[in-house]
């Protein structure tokens, strides 16, 4: 079946505008987590949503990100503002589970943001 | 604090050789393990995962880990390598009663002929 899908695949942008990132996660699953994927770094935990439950934003770096879950589904990641240190990859994972440390996520291939 | 530490930033091995990957956690109680394998513009794909019970963990494509309680350590290990391995591997850990994953830098693999 599909994967988790993440549109675009890649967005270069000026720096102080506003950026939309997508995520379809896989048909059913509860669970869906953003990540940034720095150069030379690992993943950081950006926000997570489970089900209809307020999602944890513990992990977002500023007030110029938020993300938003429509219908328990899609997900969108908003950056504004965009600065050079926001450039990254930013992975979406989606899981079948009621969330938790035992989870399988799996990821979409990502989106590559470039900000000049 | 929960973490996660590859001490390795880049491998490279001979195909047919046998590959070791060090992973170590920091965690204060019996943490869940993973191995993810990000291939060149792919996402993340599960190898394999440990929750309990035995300590040795078989995964897909011929990879196995070994959980050791008194290293804090779970390397993973394939007996010989394929060229197809060459790819970036991530251990994380999951904290036992959040749902955040604690990832490590990841281990770039090189496979030459």
């Amino acid at each position: 079946g599909a994967g988790v899908s993440q549109s675009p695949s890649n967005k270069v942008t000026e720096k102080g505008k506003d950026v939309e990132l997508r995520c379809d996660p896989i048909s059913g699953h509860t669970a869906l987590y953003w990540y940034r994927q720095s150069l030379g770094q690992g993943l950081e935990f950006l926000i997570y949503f489970q089900g209809n439950s307020a999602p944890d934003k513990s992990g977002l770096p500023s007030d110029r990100f938020s993300a938003e879950r429509t219908g328990g589904s899609v997900s969108t990641l908003t950056i504004q503002r965009t600065q050079q240190e926001d450039s990254a990859v930013y992975l979406c994972a989606s899981s079948p589970s009621a969330g938790g440390a035992a989870d399988t996520q799996y990821f979409g291939p990502g989106t590559r943001l470039t900000v000049l | 604090a929960q973490s996660v530490t590859q001490p390795d930033i880049h491998i490279t091995v001979s195909e047919g050789a046998s590959l070791e990957l060090r992973c170590n956690y920091s965690y204060g109680a019996t943490p869940y393990l993973f191995w993810y394998v990000q291939s060149p513009g792919q996402g993340l794909q599960l190898l394999l995962k440990y929750f309990s019970g035995d300590t040795l963990v078989q995964g897909i494509k011929g990879f196995e880990a070994e959980f050791k309680r008194s290293q804090s350590s779970f390397n993973l290990r394939k007996p010989s390598v394929h060229w197809s391995d060459a790819a970036e591997y991530f251990c994380a850990v999951g904290a036992g009663t959040g749902n955040q994953f604690y990832f490590g830098t990841g281990t770039s693999l090189t496979v030459i002929p």
